[in-house]
């Protein structure tokens, strides 16, 4: 079983709509996590982390975090063209993040 | 810089030989990783310094691998002997203190190395 597991997509929603992409992982004392944006031929960018249960608004972004369940989600409300990229959920082991292979976002107008 | 910076941005080598690459972390970071992603798949930790010393060195996937950050600052990933496999872009990312609890890092644009 792989540490961080997401689906793969793609995942394709039409513009303004809610985009939901989930995480699960397999470390039950993981304390922190990351979403990060990755459009293609670029480095991650941080959007958000979180490392209490429940949910984290940060603008169009909220974070979902069911430690019990060992699940973290990102939604992302009004959905922009501009948000078409590759989410990658990461989760912090002691020293360094451990990523699943990202979630494709296709928004289409 | 107000970033972190990497060169070269693209290597392209031929098998066999060694190569080196750079990271300069955002200024004043403590910490700073580096991770290598190859196509479809998400960034795979390497190694992890803090000021000078590697504190976690478990992801180098052999002795060809090695790094240095002998001031604290800058690193340099260094590949010997490079093989077909170590194709992949090579991320550097740093943090402002490393591993406490909601500590972000921040990465670099990557080097891309191709090995023919």
């Amino acid at each position: 079983q792989k540490e961080v597991e997401q689906n793969s997509g793609p995942l394709s929603v039409p513009e303004g709509a809610i985009a939901s992409l989930n995480c699960t992982y397999s470390d039950r004392g993981s304390q922190s996590f990351f979403w990060y944006r990755q459009y293609s031929g670029k480095s991650p960018e941080l959007i958000m982390f979180i490392y209490s249960n429940g949910d984290k608004e940060d603008g169009r972004f909220t974070a979902q975090l069911n430690k019990a369940s060992q699940y973290v989600s990102l939604l992302i409300r009004d959905s922009q063209p501009s948000d078409s990229a590759t989410y990658l959920c990461a989760v912090l082991n002691t020293d360094k993040l451990i990523f699943g292979t990202g979630t494709r976002l296709q928004v289409f107008p | 810089g107000a970033g972190v910076s990497q060169t070269p941005s693209n290597k392209v080598t031929e098998k066999g030989k060694y190569v080196e690459l750079r990271c300069d972390p955002i200024s004043g970071h403590t910490a700073l990783y580096w991770y290598r992603q190859s196509l479809g798949q998400g960034p795979e930790f390497l190694i992890y310094f803090q000021g000078t010393g590697a504190a976690d060195d478990s992801g180098l996937p052999n002795d060809r691998f090695f790094a240095v950050r002998p001031e604290g600052s800058v690193s340099t990933l260094k590949i010997q002997r490079t093989e077909r496999g170590d194709s992949a872009v090579y991320l550097c990312a740093s943090s402002p203190t490393g591993t406490s609890v909601g500590s972000e890092q921040f990465f670099g644009p990557g080097t891309r190395l191709t090995v023919l």
